[in-house]
C-alpha cells in the first residue's frame, strides 16, 4: 500500500512569509497526488491535484505544489502567508495496484499557524 | 446546488447503543467513502463503495457497518461493538473509485 509522510505536525509562519509544507510518498509512483485543507470542524477542501504532465501544479488560494519523482516529494508552497491560511493541511496519494486500487492514503496532517 | 450533506452535525451515543450517521450526495457520483478522523492521526478509511449494492471494508471496519441501497446515500452505523467511537466522521464521494474525492462537512460523535 502507498504511504504518506508529512514532515512537521505543526508549522508556524508570520503573515507575508513563505509557506512550505512537506509531503513525501512511498517509492512507487502513485497515479494521483493531492493536497487538501481543513478548517476547524469542517470537511476537507481540495487545494490541488497532480495527475501527469507538468510537475508544478497550481491550486486555489495561491498555493502550488511541485512533484519531484527523484525525491518522492510533493511539497506545498505559498509565497506569502495570509491569516486566513491558518488551517490543517493533508497530503494524499492514490493507490495504483491490487486490492487497494483507487483508494486514497492520507498523511497525518500539518497544522499551519499564521502570526500577525 | 450540488454537494455532500452529512447529518447530524453532532451525535451523542449512549453505552451499548447503535447510532447511524447519514451521508447524501447529489453529484451523481458512483463511489462513496467513510473516514474516521482522530487528532494527529489523519484520516483512516472505514468503508467504501464503488457502486450501488457493493461495499468494501477499509482499514478500520470493525465495529461499523454500512449499506448502499441508493446511489445518493451511504449511511454508516456505529455499533455497540465499537468501543472507542468518539471521533470526527467524514463522508466523501468521487465520480469513480480513485478519482478526486469531495468531502461532506462531517459529523462529530461523542459518547455519553
Amino acid at each position: 500500500a502507498q504511504s504518506v509522510t508529512q514532515l512537521g505536525s505543526h508549522v508556524s509562519v508570520s503573515e507575508g512569509a513563505l509557506v512550505l509544507l512537506r509531503c513525501n510518498y512511498s517509492s512507487s509512483v502513485p497515479p494521483y497526488l493531492f493536497w487538501y485543507v481543513q478548517y476547524p470542524n469542517q470537511g476537507l477542501q481540495l487545494l490541488l491535484k497532480y495527475t501527469t504532465g507538468a510537475t508544478l501544479v497550481k491550486g486555489i488560494n495561491g498555493f502550488e505544489a511541485e512533484f519531484k519523482k527523484s525525491e518522492t516529494s510533493f511539497h506545498l508552497t505559498k509565497p506569502s502567508a495570509h491569516m486566513s491560511d491558518a488551517a490543517e493541511y493533508f497530503c494524499a496519494v492514490s493507490s495504483d495496484r491490487g486490492s487497494t486500487l483507487g483508494r486514497l492514503y492520507f498523511g497525518r496532517g500539518t497544522q499551519l499557524t499564521v502570526w500577525p | 446546488d450540488g454537494g455532500i450533506t452529512q447529518s447530524p452535525k453532532y451525535l451523542f451515543r449512549k453505552e451499548g447503543q447503535n447510532v447511524t450517521l447519514s451521508c447524501e450526495q447529489n453529484l451523481n457520483h458512483d463511489a462513496m467513502y467513510w473516514y474516521r478522523q482522530d487528532p494527529g492521526q489523519g484520516l483512516r478509511l472505514i468503508y467504501y463503495s464503488q457502486i450501488v449494492n457493493d461495499f468494501q471494508k477499509g482499514d478500520i471496519a470493525e465495529g461499523y457497518s454500512v449499506s448502499r441501497e441508493k446511489k445518493e446515500s451511504f449511511p454508516l452505523t456505529v455499533t455497540s461493538a465499537q468501543k472507542n467511537p468518539t471521533a470526527f466522521y467524514l463522508c466523501a464521494s468521487s465520480i469513480f473509485l480513485g478519482e478526486t474525492q469531495y468531502f461532506g462537512p462531517g459529523t462529530r460523535l461523542l459518547v455519553l
